[in-house]
């Protein structure tokens, strides 16, 4: 039992470059997130998806696309990077729709040049 | 959610009992205190979680007073394994809501 992973770990991207990051959950979750930390600063909500089929925005979801590709994956894409998009991305999971025991990954460290 | 207000940081001795104190006063009557713990180069992990009144668990006891307009985190006999970022988030069960945000938690520093 994985939990929640994540790839890549680490990534580099040039200014207007596009890649999209990978989370994956083995517990069966329903629901599942991505946040953006930036340093020195809390979790901020980008996309969610309460259940599988259904996307929804967060707080900070201009310059990504996610896409929940079965019950299991929840990927997001970044089509034209930008500096300001260098962060942590995390990748999290809950059971159902509720905002505690969400489960993260461990994270994806993408800086933008 | 609820806007919470909790300590930039604090400092603890190895083996001292550490209480963070959050403060939400606009809480609604069907929301929550979760409390999440996040080591650095990690996503934060979930410790506690509860309603009213104290809540323990085999990490942590959670003490929510009658008014619920506040709520504080106790860890017992902390180590320097406890040394992390502890976020209170206030909100309902189904938060769905675009503004939920973890805010900049309370680092928390133990000194051996």
């Amino acid at each position: 039992n994985a939990g929640v992973t994540q790839t890549p770990k680490f990534q580099v991207l040039k200014t207007g470059q596009s890649m999209t990051l990978q989370c994956a959950q083995d517990m069966n979750h329903n629901s599942m997130y991505w946040y953006r930390q930036d340093p020195g600063m809390g979790l901020r909500l980008i996309y969610y998806s309460a259940s599988e089929g259904t996307t929804d925005k967060g707080e900070v979801p201009n310059g990504y696309n996610v896409s929940r590709l079965n019950k299991r994956e929840f990927s997001l894409r970044l089509e034209s990077a930008a500096p300001s998009q260098t962060s942590v991305y995390f990748c999290a999971s809950s059971e159902v729709h509720l905002v505690y025991e969400q489960y993260f990954g461990p994270g994806t460290r993408l800086t933008v040049t | 959610l609820a806007k919470t207000t909790q300590p930039i940081s604090m400092d603890s001795y190895e083996g001292q009992e550490v209480n963070i104190t959050c403060s939400h006063n606009n809480i609604a009557t069907n929301d929550y205190i979760t409390w999440y713990q996040q080591f650095p180069s990690q996503g934060p992990r979930f410790i506690i979680q509860g309603y009213k009144t104290k809540v323990t668990n085999e990490v942590a006891s959670l003490f929510i007073p009658a008014d619920r307009k506040s709520s504080t985190l106790s860890l017992p006999r902390v180590s320097l394994s406890d040394t992390a970022v502890y976020y209170c988030l206030v909100g309902g069960r189904n938060f769905g809501n675009e503004k939920l945000t973890f805010g900049t938690g309370t680092r928390l520093t133990i000194i051996p």
